[in-house]
C-alpha cells in the first residue's frame, strides 16, 4: 500500500535536546497529522495541518505544512523522557467515498534522563 | 473527546480458527470506521473502510473473504479474520470518524488488539 516516507527511522538523544523529524511523499495531501504510539496502544494525534505553508504548535511540538503540500516536518523541543515513543506522519487522501489515512513509516525516539 | 473502544486487547487462537474483533465508538456516531493492520516495528497499513449499512472497502492486497468487515450500526464494527494463520499475527487497530468533531480531523483510534495464532 502507499506509505510516506518518514526520517530518520530512530533517533537517541539526550534529555533537553530538541528533535526534528520529517515525512515527503511523492503525492499530494491535503492534511497533515503527526500521531504518537506507544508500545501496544494505538496512535494518538498530536497536530493537524490543514494549509499548505501552516505552522502550528501544541505545547513543546512544531509542526508545519510543506508548501509544495508533498512534505511535513515536526519538532519537539527540550525532550523529556515521556516523549519516548514512536511518532507517525499520516496525510489525508480521498478514498472515494470518505478521506483515509495513510500513514508514515514511523520515527522511533529514545531519550535518555 | 470522541472515544473508541476495541475489544479484546489481546486474543491467541488456534490456526484455522476465527477471530472476531469489535470496534465501538462510545460517545459519537461513527458512519465511518477504517480498520489497520501494523507487524512488529512496521507502520499502520489500512486494510479496508468500513461504511455503516454498507459493504467495506477493501485496500488492493487484503482478502475480502479473509478479513470480514461488518459495519451493523453508528457505533459498532467487527473485523472477523477467518480461518487463521501465524502470519495473520498482527496489531489490529481500528478508528473511527466522527462527522461532527473536526478538531483532530476526526479520526480517533483504538487501543489495538494483538493477535497471535497458534
Amino acid at each position: 500500500g502507499q506509505q510516506l516516507n518518514q526520517s530518520p527511522q530512530s533517533m537517541f538523544i539526550q534529555e533537553g535536546e530538541d528533535v526534528s523529524m520529517n515525512c515527503t511523499s511523492s503525492s499530494i495531501f491535503n492534511t497533515w497529522l503527526w500521531y504518537k504510539q506507544d508500545p501496544g496502544e494505538g496512535p494518538v494525534l498530536l497536530i493537524a495541518l490543514y494549509k499548505a505553508g501552516e505552522l502550528t504548535s501544541n505545547g513543546r511540538l512544531t509542526a508545519q505544512f510543506g508548501i509544495t503540500r508533498k512534505d511535513s516536518f515536526l519538532n519537539i523541543s527540550a525532550s523529556i523522557p515521556s516523549d519516548v515513543g514512536i511518532y507517525f506522519c499520516a496525510g489525508s487522501v480521498y478514498g472515494g467515498a470518505t478521506n483515509k489515512l495513510i500513514f508514515g513509516t514511523g520515527t522511533l525516539l529514545a531519550v535518555q534522563p | 473527546g470522541a472515544v473508541v473502544s476495541q475489544h479484546p486487547s489481546w486474543v491467541i487462537c488456534k490456526s484455522g480458527t476465527s477471530v472476531k474483533i469489535e470496534c465501538r465508538s462510545l460517545d459519537f456516531q461513527a458512519t465511518t470506521m477504517f480498520w489497520y493492520r501494523q507487524f512488529p516495528k512496521q507502520s499502520l497499513m489500512l486494510m479496508a473502510t468500513s461504511n455503516e449499512g454498507s459493504k467495506a472497502t477493501y485496500e488492493q492486497g487484503v482478502e475480502k473473504d479473509k478479513f470480514l468487515i461488518n459495519h451493523a450500526s453508528l457505533t459498532l464494527s467487527t473485523l472477523t479474520v477467518t480461518s487463521a494463520h501465524p502470519e495473520d499475527s498482527s496489531f489490529y487497530i481500528c478508528s473511527a470518524r466522527d462527522g461532527f468533531e473536526t478538531w483532530n480531523y476526526g479520526y480517533t483510534f483504538g487501543s489495538g488488539t494483538r493477535l497471535t495464532v497458534v
